[in-house]
C-alpha cells in the first residue's frame, strides 16, 4: 500500500529565504507526482505536476524535483514571501487514485 | 468562468440524518472524485467516477453513497451509517482517469451536532 510522508510538518521562515519541502513515498511504481497548495478552509490549487518520466518541473519561483527510484520529491521555493504562507501537499498517482501526504504548514514572516 | 463548485460551504447535520453534498463542474471532465480531509491528515479518497453512470469505492467508502447521472454532477450523500462524518469534504475532477491534473472545488465543511 502506497504511503506518502511529508517533512517537516510545519516550517516558519523569514521573508526572502529559500526553502525546501520534502515528500517521500514507499512505492516507486507511480504515474506522476503533484504538489498542491491549500489556504485555510479552501480547496487545493495545483502547483506542479511531474510525470514519472520527468526529473523536475519549474513554475516561477517554484521548482519540484522527482527521484522515483529513491521515492523522493522536493519542492523548492525561492525568495519566499508572506503570500506563500499556506499548507503544501504532495500526492502520488498510481493506478486510479491520488495518495496524499499530510502536508507541510508553511509560514513566511514579514 | 470554468471550474468546480461545491455547495453548501458549511453544513450542519443532526445525528441520524442523511445529508447530500453537491459538486458541479463545467470543465467537461470525464472523471470526478470525492475526498475527505481531517485535521493534520492528508486527503482520503471516498468515491470516484470515471464516466457517467459508473463509480468505484475509494479507501473509505463506508457510510457514503454517490451517483453520476450527468457528466457535470457528482453528488455525495453522507448517511447515518457514517460514524464520524465531521470533516472537510473536497470534490475534484480531471480530464480523464489517467495522468491528468486533478482540479479541486472549494470544499464543504460538515459538522455533526
Amino acid at each position: 500500500k502506497q504511503e506518502v510522508t511529508q517533512i517537516p510538518a510545519a516550517l516558519s521562515v523569514p521573508e526572502g529565504e529559500n526553502l525546501v519541502l520534502n515528500c517521500s513515498f514507499t512505492d516507486s511504481a507511480i504515474y506522476n507526482l503533484q504538489w498542491f497548495r491549500q489556504d485555510p478552509g479552501k480547496g487545493l490549487t495545483s502547483l506542479l505536476l511531474i510525470q514519472s518520466s520527468q526529473r523536475e518541473q519549474t513554475s516561477g519561483r517554484l521548482n519540484a524535483s522527482l527521484d522515483k527510484s529513491s521515492g523522493r520529491s522536493t519542492l523548492y521555493i525561492a525568495a519566499s514571501q508572506p503570500g506563500d504562507s499556506a499548507t503544501y501537499l504532495c500526492a502520488v498517482r498510481g493506478g486510479n487514485k491520488l495518495v496524499f501526504g499530510a502536508g507541510t504548514i508553511l509560514r513566511v514572516k514579514s | 468562468d470554468g471550474g468546480i463548485t461545491q455547495s453548501p460551504k458549511y453544513l450542519f447535520r443532526k445525528e441520524g440524518q442523511n445529508v447530500t453534498l453537491s459538486c458541479e463542474q463545467n470543465l467537461n471532465h470525464d472523471a470526478m472524485y470525492w475526498y475527505r480531509q481531517d485535521p493534520g491528515q492528508g486527503l482520503r479518497l471516498i468515491y470516484y467516477s470515471q464516466i457517467v453512470n459508473d463509480f468505484q469505492k475509494g479507501d473509505i467508502a463506508e457510510g457514503y453513497s454517490v451517483s453520476r447521472e450527468k457528466k457535470e454532477s457528482f453528488p455525495l450523500t453522507v448517511t447515518s451509517a457514517q460514524k464520524n462524518p465531521t470533516a472537510f469534504y473536497l470534490c475534484a475532477s480531471s480530464m480523464s482517469d489517467s495522468t491528468d491534473t486533478q482540479y479541486f472545488g472549494p470544499g464543504t465543511r460538515l459538522t455533526v451536532l
